[in-house]
């Protein structure tokens, strides 16, 4: 099972909300990712986790506040935003190790904030 | 630092035909390199890599890729491509001298399978 799964699959906020995407996985991973795409550009990385501590972070604006409760969780908390972080936001996990090292993609979050 | 160069915005094959999509990348160590594909609206499903071992590397769906060292290039093939390959494509690499766990991703080429 290679399934990285994302809730919700849409979401519309205004710029004075607070909402949190969520990610889940259940591959054992111990890396998780949250990027940040727009429209037909590659995905930008934001954070990236491993075994649940915070190892980058891409100099990412503090109204993007990610959290790992355990390994198998990942939250991206959004407060304050503005129109232009209006995007599709991906979580992603990989296993690290002689293993693997690819990263296995949710379907994404479509933010749209108004 | 790391780089992945993709210099094709758009590829356009005829159905049945082989399909190459272009990558070259530049890294400090070993590379690791990767091939993703998007469809639209969705996450990004990840193809093949290269890590070590034989410079031809077999993936998902029929495609391959093949690493040339010298020239740096990890170019994505398929011999006789289908209209449901169409498509965004990423290739993506990691320096691993660096520890850092993080891929660099290309700017992208959509591929067009024209029936």
């Amino acid at each position: 099972d290679t399934e990285v799964t994302q809730t919700p699959k849409h979401l519309v906020m205004g710029m004075t909300n607070k909402k949190s995407l969520k990610c889940e996985q259940h591959m054992g991973h111990r890396a998780m990712y949250w990027y940040k795409q727009k429209a037909k550009k590659p995905p930008e990385l934001m954070f990236v986790y491993s075994y649940e501590k915070l190892s980058i972070n891409e100099s990412v604006p503090s109204r993007f506040s990610p959290e790992c409760p355990n390994s198998s969780l990942l939250n991206l908390h959004l407060h304050a935003l503005q129109p232009e972080d209006s995007a599709l936001y991906l979580c992603a996990s990989s296993q690290e190790g002689s293993s693997g090292y690819e990263q296995y993609f949710g379907p994404g979050t479509r933010l749209t904030v108004t | 630092a790391q780089s992945v160069a993709q210099p094709e915005d758009q590829v356009n094959v005829a159905e049945g035909n082989p399909l190459t999509v272009k990558c070259t990348y530049s890294v400090s160590g070993n590379p690791y390199l990767f091939w993703y594909v998007q469809y639209p609206n969705r996450g990004l499903q990840f193809l093949l890599k290269y890590i070590t071992g034989d410079n031809l590397v077999k993936g998902s769906y029929g495609f391959e890729a093949e690493f040339n060292k010298s020239q740096t290039s990890f170019h994505l093939k398929k011999p006789s491509a289908l209209v449901s390959d169409s498509a965004l494509y990423f290739c993506a690499v990691r320096d691993m001298e660096t520890g850092r766990r993080a891929l660099t991703f290309g700017s992208g080429t959509r591929l067009q399978v024209q029936p």
